[in-house]
């Protein structure tokens, strides 16, 4: 069955610094990746996809490549803001089995001014 | 405009009692879900609908039975409430079944608490 796992949390930084979640997974069609993000209080949104090998995701100064030789698509800020204060998950979605999502278990993200 | 709407955003019942989370999406889209989310955040899938049909049955007790009166709408109905529901539940809709590539679209959430 298909899996995703990412980067334990919490994560706690301070404004500017340089982000990196990480998430692999394992699947067994070709899925479509994504990110989404859950602000405190809020339903998760889609923060960025990738739908096949080697293509780049971005929004909102975030980025993640689909790479399929190492299963992964980490997620990648260059400088943080504390607005970016939140749950991320990783998802990846592909055909098999009614095209169910599985979401990794989210990682948080506190920014300190 | 919301996209995805829930109702009630909260809800505080007594062990035993039966109620309803109703959730509507005006995005025209035909799949809809239902999440829950635990106090750890972990998200997991429970139902899916596809233009009224169900679609996905995740091993869920069977107190809870979702029911799609059209494709805009996906309703929970929770029998008999233990302390263990109390979470968050989430709806979502995406554009097509089955489709790999679509984005889903979550309401703000619904949270019970259950007393």
């Amino acid at each position: 069955g298909n899996s995703v796992t990412q980067m334990e949390g919490p994560v706690t930084l301070s404004e500017e610094a340089f982000l990196t979640i990480n998430c692999t997974y394992t699947a067994t069609g070709y899925p479509s990746l994504f990110w989404y993000v859950q602000y405190p209080g809020e339903g998760l949104q889609l923060l960025l996809k990738a739908t096949k090998a080697d293509d780049k995701g971005s929004n909102k100064g975030f980025e993640a490549t689909y790479r399929k030789e190492t299963t992964s698509f980490h997620l990648e800020k260059g400088s943080v803001q504390v607005s970016d204060s939140a749950v991320y998950f990783c998802a990846l979605s592909d055909l098999t089995n009614a095209g169910k999502s599985t979401f990794g278990d989210g990682t948080t993200l506190t920014v300190k001014p | 405009d919301t996209a995805v709407s829930q109702t009630p955003k909260y809800l505080v019942t007594q062990m035993g009692n039966d109620k309803s989370i109703k959730c509507e999406q005006n995005l025209g889209h035909d799949t809809m879900y239902w999440y829950k989310q635990d106090s750890k955040k972990f998200l997991k899938i429970m139902f899916s609908y596809n233009n009224k049909e169900l679609i996905i049955n995740e091993t869920v007790p069977n107190r809870f039975s979702p029911k799609s009166p059209d494709k805009a709408h996906l309703n929970l109905h929770i029998n008999s409430l233990e302390l263990g529901d109390s979470a968050v539940y989430f709806c979502a809709s995406s554009r097509r079944r089955g489709a790999g590539t679509d984005t889903q679209y979550f309401g703000p959430g619904t949270r019970l608490t259950v007393l």
